[in-house]
């Protein structure tokens, strides 16, 4: 089975400066793995994911992410946040074999400040 | 455009109603899934179903059943509404197939249950 662990609830962090939201995943098998952003009042859309390849993830709205398989990680970073970032941001996992479940995280509520 | 449609944004019952949520997808996905979020807890899967009529249990499916007699419509049923299934519930639907998993999310219908 697999899990996420996303260690900040929230994040808050002034206009402009960079960001990092933290993710772990734990699986026994390779994995699919994904960020959500939801702001507020709306579902959730994809902001990048890593299925193969590059470890290095670029996504929407200048965020990107970092696949690290000896530390089972997927952080999420921008080098500098504006006001309209502000949302919950969703580390989900998937298993490479399985084509239904994406096991989501308790999400980070991100909160920029000018 | 992408869409899932969920019928409902906000609906109020009483303790023991029957609750209906509906949710419809234009982009002729074999998945869809119901999950529900708390806050604090994230995204719990409900039910989900690869096909009509094809149904699957997620994490969370005591006091829920589900409904797909059509591809791009996926109902949640609860039978008799109690307190703690006051909650946000979003859809998603998705393709299957390796190098895939993305989710398509709908605006989620909040429910309250006096």
């Amino acid at each position: 089975a697999q899990s996420v662990t996303q260690l900040d609830s929230q994040v808050p962090v002034f206009e402009e400066a960079p960001v990092e939201l933290r993710c772990n995943y734990s699986s026994s098998v390779s994995v699919y793995l994904f960020w959500y952003v939801q702001y507020p009042n709306q579902g959730l859309q994809l902001l990048l994911k890593y299925l193969s390849g590059s470890t290095l993830v670029k996504g929407i709205n200048g965020f990107e992410a970092e696949f690290n398989k000896s530390q089972t990680s997927f952080h999420l970073r921008k080098p500098s946040v504006h006001i309209s970032d502000t949302a919950e941001y969703f580390c989900a996992v998937r298993a490479f074999y399985n084509t239904d479940k994406l096991i989501f995280g308790t999400g980070t509520r991100l909160q920029v400040f000018p | 455009d992408v869409k899932v449609t969920q019928s409902s944004r906000y609906l109020v019952k009483r303790t023991g109603e029957k609750v209906f949520l509906e949710c419809v997808q234009d982009m002729d996905h074999e998945n869809m899934f119901w999950y529900r979020q708390d806050p604090g807890l994230g995204l719990r899967l409900i039910y989900f179903s690869y096909d009509v009529k094809m149904k699957e249990k997620g994490d969370i499916p005591e006091g829920y059943s589900v409904s797909r007699e059509k591809k791009e419509r996926f109902s949640l049923i609860l039978e008799s509404a109690s307190t703690n299934q006051t909650s946000m519930y979003l859809c998603a639907s998705s393709t299957s197939g390796p190098n895939t998993g993305e989710l398509f999310f709908g605006e989620g219908s909040r429910l309250t249950v006096l």
